[in-house]
């Protein structure tokens, strides 16, 4: 199993671009969850999701969407980039345990 | 609101036990969760505590008292590759949120020779 995967590793942006971050998972998993980690912060959450076809907000929502339209995968758009969303972004699953997986992260840099 | 502390920083020498402290103040409590999380890497889950008491893993022991809102990870005999960050995390008691997970921010163990 590759667990979770995020897709890009890496990513610099122009102020006002738009791109999509591909979070996926092998793991059946139902919940599904994006985070943001800036120095000093911690996570914070932005988007997540109970099932397949649904997304909520999280704590740190504006300028971002979601969609899950797979069970497997959880996309984060932006579609205009701004330089307050250069962070680390973090992908993660569970099912009805406890523990959440983590993906490997992609750093973003909006100049 | 949601609020979770924990120290930003220690450091301790090889060989040695450390504690780091956690305490926590939520609407609700459905679980403590600790992870750790190396430089450059994702966070990878190392205990989870949701009665009272110690949950004991090999090195890493994890304590919760429900009522004093405080939890504590304990590593013993220190090795080099525990140079981390060593997040607490509180799961969101909210049914809509699924499991999500609120973390504090983090503290940056630094193990030295």
């Amino acid at each position: 199993n590759a667990g979770v995967t995020q897709t890009p590793k890496f990513r610099v942006l122009k102020t006002g671009q738009s791109m999509t971050l591909l979070c996926a998972q092998d793991m059946n998993h139902e919940y599904m969850y994006w985070y943001r980690q800036d120095p000093g912060m911690g996570l914070r959450l932005i988007h997540y999701s109970v099932g397949e076809g649904t997304t909520a907000k999280g704590e740190v929502p504006d300028g971002y969407n979601v969609s899950r339209l797979k069970k497997q995968n959880f996309l984060l758009g932006l579609e205009s980039a701004a330089p307050s969303q250069t962070s680390v972004y973090f992908c993660a699953s569970t099912s009805f345990d406890y523990e959440q997986y983590f993906g490997p992260g992609t750093r973003l840099t909006v100049t | 609101g949601q609020n979770i502390d924990q120290p930003t920083e220690m450091t301790a020498t090889e060989g040695a036990i450390v504690q780091i402290n956690c305490t926590y103040q939520t609407s609700g409590f459905n679980g403590l969760f600790w992870y750790q999380q190396h430089a450059g890497e994702a966070p990878t889950f190392l205990s989870y505590n949701v009665l009272d008491g110690l949950e004991e893993k090999g090195r890493f022991s994890s304590f919760l008292s429900r009522s004093k809102g405080y939890s504590y990870l304990l590593l013993k005999e220190l090795q080099m590759k525990d140079s981390a960050s060593y997040l607490c995390a509180v799961r969101d008691p909210g049914e809509q949120a699924g499991t999500a997970l609120i973390f504090g921010k983090g503290t940056t163990l630094s193990v030295s020779s």
